[in-house]
C-alpha cells in the first residue's frame, strides 16, 4: 500500500547535539517530498522540499534533508539543535501519478530538546 | 502578504449539528486544500478545490462537503457532526506543488 512512514514517534536530543529524523515512503514512482514543522496549536510550516536534482536539499532554520532513491528515504537532519526546534515534524509526499497535488503525511515525530 | 487565513479559530458544537469553516488563500494562489488533523495524528487529506471544482477527494464521507468561490476562498461544511469529527482542520493554498498552511480551526464536538 502507498504510505509514508516515520518510524520514531518521539525523539529527545540535547541542545547542541545533531539530529536525524527518519522518513520512508512506499510509492511506485518517486513522489515529491516535503518536511513540515508544527509547533503546538499551530499550522504547518514548510522546512524544505525535493522535486528532482541534487539529492541533498537545504531548508530553513538550518535544516537539510537527503533523498536516497535506493532506500526510498528522505531523512531530515540538523547539525546542532536549538531549544526552539522542539516541535512536531511531519514528512509528506505528493504522489506524482495522481491529478492534483494532495499531500500525504506521515504520523509525525515529536522532538524534545533537553538543556 | 497576509498568508492563509482561517476562521473561526475555535468552535464548539454538539453531535448532529452542522458546521462551516472558512479559508482565505494566500495572494496569487488558486488552489485550496482541506485537511483534518486528529489529536496525535498527521493531517489527513479531505479534498482539494481548483477553479471552483472539487479536483481531488480523500477518504471522507459525504457529510464533508466544500465550496470554492470566484475569489478562490473556500468553505468546508460538515453535516451531522459526530464526536469523532473533533479535530484541527487545516486549510492550505497553492499555485504549484508547494502548499502553504493556515493556522487551523479547532473543532470540538460534544
Amino acid at each position: 500500500a502507498q504510505s509514508v512512514t516515520q518510524p520514531d514517534i518521539h525523539i529527545t536530543v540535547s541542545e547542541g547535539a545533531s539530529l536525524e529524523l527518519r522518513c520512508n515512503y512506499s510509492y511506485g514512482a518517486t513522489p515529491y517530498l516535503f518536511w513540515y514543522v508544527q509547533s503546538p496549536g499551530q499550522g504547518l510550516q514548510l522546512l524544505l522540499k525535493y522535486f528532482s536534482g541534487d539529492t541533498l536539499v537545504q531548508g530553513i532554520k538550518g535544516f537539510e534533508a537527503e533523498f536516497k532513491r535506493s532506500q526510498s528515504s528522505f531523512n531530515l537532519r540538523k547539525p546542532s539543535v536549538h531549544w526552539s526546534d522542539a516541535a512536531e515534524y511531519f514528512c509528506a509526499v505528493v504522489p506524482v501519478m495522481e491529478y492534483g497535488n494532495k499531500l500525504v503525511f506521515g504520523a509525525g515525530t515529536i522532538l524534545r530538546v533537553k538543556s | 502578504d497576509a498568508g492563509v487565513t482561517q476562521s473561526p479559530t475555535h468552535l464548539i458544537k454538539t453531535r448532529g449539528q452542522q458546521v462551516t469553516l472558512r479559508c482565505s488563500p494566500k495572494s496569487g494562489h488558486d488552489t485550496v486544500s482541506w485537511y483534518q488533523q486528529a489529536l496525535g495524528q498527521g493531517p489527513q487529506f479531505i479534498f482539494q478545490y481548483y477553479e471552483e471544482e472539487e479536483r481531488q477527494r480523500g477518504n471522507f464521507p459525504d457529510r464533508f462537503s466544500g465550496h470554492q468561490f470566484p475569489n478562490y476562498s473556500s468553505e468546508l461544511n460538515v453535516n451531522a457532526l459526530l464526536l469523532g469529527d473533533s479535530a484541527l482542520y487545516l486549510c492550505a493554498s497553492s499555485n504549484s506543488y508547494e502548499q502553504f498552511f493556515g493556522p487551523g480551526t479547532r473543532l470540538t464536538v460534544l
